[in-house]
């Protein structure tokens, strides 16, 4: 079965410190692996995917993320943390089923807090 | 356009209510999904509709009806819920062409509270 796990339920940077949150993947076929954002009271918006094209994937907001198979990893970075950055984060891989069904599963998030 | 829409933004309403939750797009998305987010938590899937039809469930119960009466719209019937209900109920959307890549596009989700 295919999952995710995310280390560190809460993470807290200062501004303009650099940003990491860590996710480790499980799968038994290259995977496709996501990066979510939701802000409070805010459905999620996709920062970047991982879709074996490249291992270094750029997304927006100067967030980026590298897939490492050796270490099963794709973990989120961003140089310099903005206060605006501060919200729950979370991985992804999707699930596909016979033909074009398919689904995400989550990890368990990660809360993100910059302080001043 | 990648905006999902979802109506309303909160409601409340009793263990012997019927209310129905709604989702909009008009990307021309042939996947939709509903997910159930409860609080400090990621969200869990409940329901995927491929083509207008229902393609997963996710062993919900039967008090959760969803319905997809055309591509662009996706409702969620809501009927003798009870108070563990309560949470944030998101509706989402993909182009569904095989593709893995693909992504899912998110509505900013009705909150729900049972009484």
């Amino acid at each position: 079965a295919q999952s995710v796990t995310q280390l560190g339920s809460h993470v807290s940077v200062s501004e303009g410190a650099l940003v990491l949150l860590r996710c480790n993947y499980s799968s038994s076929v290259p995977p496709y692996l996501f990066w979510y954002v939701q802000y409070p009271n805010q459905g999620l918006q996709l920062l970047l995917k991982y879709t074996s094209a490249a291992t270094l994937v750029k997304g927006i907001n100067d967030f980026e993320a590298e897939f490492k198979k050796s270490e099963t990893s794709f973990h989120l970075t961003k140089p310099s943390a903005h206060m605006s950055d501060a919200a729950e984060y979370f991985c992804a891989v999707k699930v596909v089923y016979g033909g074009a069904t398919n689904k995400l599963i989550f990890g368990t998030g990660t809360l993100l807090a910059v302080q001043p | 356009d990648t905006e999902v829409t979802q109506t309303p933004k909160h409601l409340v309403m009793g263990m012997t209510n019927k209310k129905s939750l709604k989702c909009e797009q008009h990307m021309g998305h042939r996947a939709m999904y509903w997910y159930k987010q409860k609080a400090k938590k990621p969200p869990e899937l409940m329901f995927v509709y491929s083509y207008e039809k229902l393609s997963i469930n996710e062993s919900v119960p039967s008090r959760f009806s969803p319905e997809c009466p055309n591509s662009s719209l996706l409702n969620l019937h809501l009927h003798a819920l009870q108070p563990e209900d309560s949470a944030l109920y998101l509706c989402a959307s993909s182009q569904d062409r095989g593709n893995r890549a693909e992504t899912q596009y998110f509505g900013p989700g009705t909150r729900l509270l049972v009484l």
